[in-house]
């Protein structure tokens, strides 16, 4: 079954250090998201790409990147980790194609910046 | 750019009873409304959308309706049963963006 996996899923680390997230669907979606969850804030939108070589920034991009080199995999970095980034990060992808729009997430990983 | 406010940011009742939920939109561009549920520790999984072009849709106990021209959308539970407790998003999508912009989200309890 087509399905979107995160790693690592639980990850501390220490301020000033660069973090990568990692992000791999099966489902051949076009769309991939970068979403953190914080509470009060609900989802908020990181990045988001739209295809290979394409990366756009959302509504909360200071201090994160992501590269797009093949349609599964939109890893997300921190370039130095800050205790502000410490939340729940989430991957998303959906269909870029016909009516279907619905975005299917990963399970998520919780990141601690001490 | 697209901006969802969702209210209330908590809601308990009682099991059996009706819960509703609510959220506004601020982009008249915007043509597709999901509803995820957020189980603890789970991720969002999508329980109900509805489109521009179509004022209510119903799924068992869950129903949303949706009124384009106040540009405000609401999840209607009826019945509610324990295993409806979670935190729900509502989300907007703005025609040619593909992106979702999600509301803050609400933590319902189900109080048996």
């Amino acid at each position: 079954d087509a399905e979107i996996t995160q790693s690592p899923r639980h990850k501390i680390t220490e301020t000033g250090r660069q973090v990568t997230l990692a992000c791999h669907q099966t489902w051949n979606h076009n769309n991939m998201f970068w979403y953190r969850q914080d509470l009060g804030h609900g989802l908020r939108l990181i990045h988001y790409s739209y295809g290979v070589q394409d990366t756009n920034k959302g509504e909360v991009s200071d201090g994160y990147s992501v590269s797009r080199s093949n349609t599964e995999d939109l890893p997300l970095t921190l370039e130095s980790a800050a205790s502000s980034q410490t939340s729940v990060y989430f991957c998303a992808s959906s269909d870029s194609t016909g009516w279907n729009t619905e975005a299917f997430f990963g399970q998520g990983t919780r990141l601690t910046v001490v | 750019g697209e901006n969802v406010e969702q209210h209330p940011s908590t809601l308990s009742v009682q099991e059996g009873d009706s819960a509703v939920i609510k959220c506004t939109y601020s982009d008249s561009a915007s043509n597709y409304f999901p509803w995820y549920k957020q189980e603890l520790g789970k991720r969002p999984q999508l329980i109900i959308d509805i489109r521009s072009n179509v004022g209510e849709k119903k799924d068992q106990r869950i129903a949303v309706t949706l009124n384009k021209t106040a540009k405000h959308f609401s999840l209607h539970i009826t019945e509610t049963q324990p295993e409806d407790s979670a935190v729900y998003f509502c989300a907007a999508l703005l025609q040619g963006a593909q992106k979702l912009v999600f509301g803050q989200g609400t933590r319902l309890t189900i109080n048996p």
